[in-house]
């Protein structure tokens, strides 16, 4: 079984720019949420799409969306890149809402913003 | 509100050295304690996890008990190999929650040496 998949791997851009990234849930799992990764920071939890509705958000500003698609596919975009941005997002699924006890991340897409 | 304290690394040991990173929590009610663990260049895999009182989880030659009295779930290990090097989180949430609900610790880096 496939686990879940993040595109692309790594992601450099420059300020002003926008960005989308891709997670593709292990099959069955309708639930996908989003988290950034930062050193200083560690894990903040973005949003959280359950048939193709967004369930959860994060205190992110609005520069920061997703969507879910009806194959549980999911993209999240940023718009407007700072600096600040620079961080892993991470992608994790889980077969239910209530999945926080079996919960699967990707490997992440690196994005660094120039 | 709910929080999770763990240990400052970097932790540094010998192979065959014991492990101990510490956790401790504050939450209201009876939440599920996890450990995750983050291999370079991967995203989190749930390592072990228990869901009540004097729990104890394990996994992969690892072990943390679910301590009410001290509020704690510390993370042991008889003996570390290098493939163990890694970042390592804490985190707790109510049980059979949204991923929303989950509460990461900072994460402590371990690095073995051979």
């Amino acid at each position: 079984k496939a686990g879940v998949t993040q595109t692309p791997r790594y992601l450099i851009k420059t300020r002003g720019q926008q960005v989308t990234l891709s997670c593709s849930p292990i099959s069955g799992h309708r639930s996908v949420s989003w988290y950034q990764q930062t050193p200083g920071q560690g894990l903040q939890f973005l949003f959280e799409y359950f048939s193709e509705t967004q369930r959860n958000k994060g205190n992110f500003p609005g520069r920061f969306s997703g969507r879910q698609f009806s194959n549980s596919r999911s993209e999240m975009n940023v718009s407007t890149l700072e600096l600040g941005d620079s961080a892993l997002y991470l992608c994790a699924s889980s077969f239910s809402l209530q999945g926080n006890e079996k919960l699967f991340f990707g490997s992440g897409t690196q994005l660094s913003v120039l | 509100g709910n929080s999770v304290t763990q240990m400052e690394g970097p932790v540094t040991l010998s192979e065959e050295a014991f492990l101990t990173i510490n956790c401790t929590y504050t939450a209201t009610g009876y939440p599920s304690l996890f450990w995750y663990v983050q291999y370079p260049g991967e995203g989190l895999q749930l390592l072990l996890k228990a869901t009540k009182a004097d729990d104890k989880g394990s996994n992969k030659g690892f072990e943390a008990t679910y301590r009410k009295e001290t509020t704690s779930f510390h993370l042991e290990k008889g003996s570390v190999q290098v493939s163990d090097s890694a970042v390592y989180f804490c985190a707790l949430s109510a049980p059979y929650s949204s991923a929303s609900k989950i509460i990461f610790g900072s994460g402590t880096r371990l690095s073995i040496r051979p």
